[in-house]
């Protein structure tokens, strides 16, 4: 298995543009979140899903859209980026919710707003 | 969920144990006391995690008080690539808002040579 794998390692982008962080897993995991870790601080919740179709919002969800077509997949759109979208992104899955259940997280994605 | 207190920084010799406390006072009874490390510019890496009982794996072992208030993890012999965040976390065993994971500070272990 490949377990959870992020594209692209690294972006640059001017703001206003748009983009996608891609993630995938291979481990039929149904619940699939996205962190965000800006420099010497621990992650932060952006969105969930707990499985195909159904997404909901973590506790910064502002900027960015994400949809859950298949268990596999679950991309982060930014809409316009901005300077303060400056971050590592990181994506997580598990085969359950809650305590009992293990998160395996990606590599992360290392974006720059200009 | 309930909050986690770790010392900020910490120091062990390579091939010595390190010993790393967490305090959850707050804990309610169906939370699990979870760990998890970061190595420099990597994604969060599962360690370990317990309910009640104490936990060993070939990674570390996780010991919990009886009154569960707070919780050490241990790593047996320490290597220069243990140097890492770690980040003690307290998840409830059952969520309706997905599989989230709130991460503090941390520790920042250093293993010296």
């Amino acid at each position: 298995n490949a377990g959870v794998t992020q594209t692209p390692k690294f972006q640059v982008l001017k703001t206003g543009q748009s983009m996608t962080l891609q993630c995938a897993q291979d481990m039929n995991h149904e619940y699939m979140s996205w962190y965000r870790q800006d420099p010497g601080m621990g992650l932060r919740l952006i969105h969930y899903s707990v499985g195909a179709g159904i997404t909901d919002q973590g506790e910064v969800p502002n900027g960015y859209n994400v949809s859950r077509s298949t268990t596999e997949d679950f991309p982060l759109r930014l809409l316009s980026a901005a300077p303060s979208q400056t971050s590592v992104y990181f994506c997580a899955s598990s085969s359950g919710q809650g305590g009992g259940n293990e998160q395996f997280f990606g590599p992360g994605t290392r974006l720059t707003v200009l | 969920d309930a909050k986690t207190t770790q010392p900020t920084s910490m120091d062990c010799a390579e091939g010595r144990a390190a010993n790393l406390p967490c305090n959850h006072s707050t804990i309610s009874g169906n939370e699990y006391v979870y760990w998890y490390r970061q190595i420099h510019s990597q994604g969060p890496q599962y360690i370990i995690h317990g309910l009640k009982n104490n936990e060993t794996n070939e990674m570390a072992s996780l010991i919990i008080t009886e009154d569960r208030k707070s919780s050490t993890l241990i790593l047996p012999h320490a290597t220069l690539r243990d140097t890492a965040v770690y980040y003690c976390i307290v998840r409830p065993a059952y969520e309706t808002s997905g599989s989230r994971l709130t991460f503090g500070e941390g520790t920042q272990l250093t293993v010296n040579p």
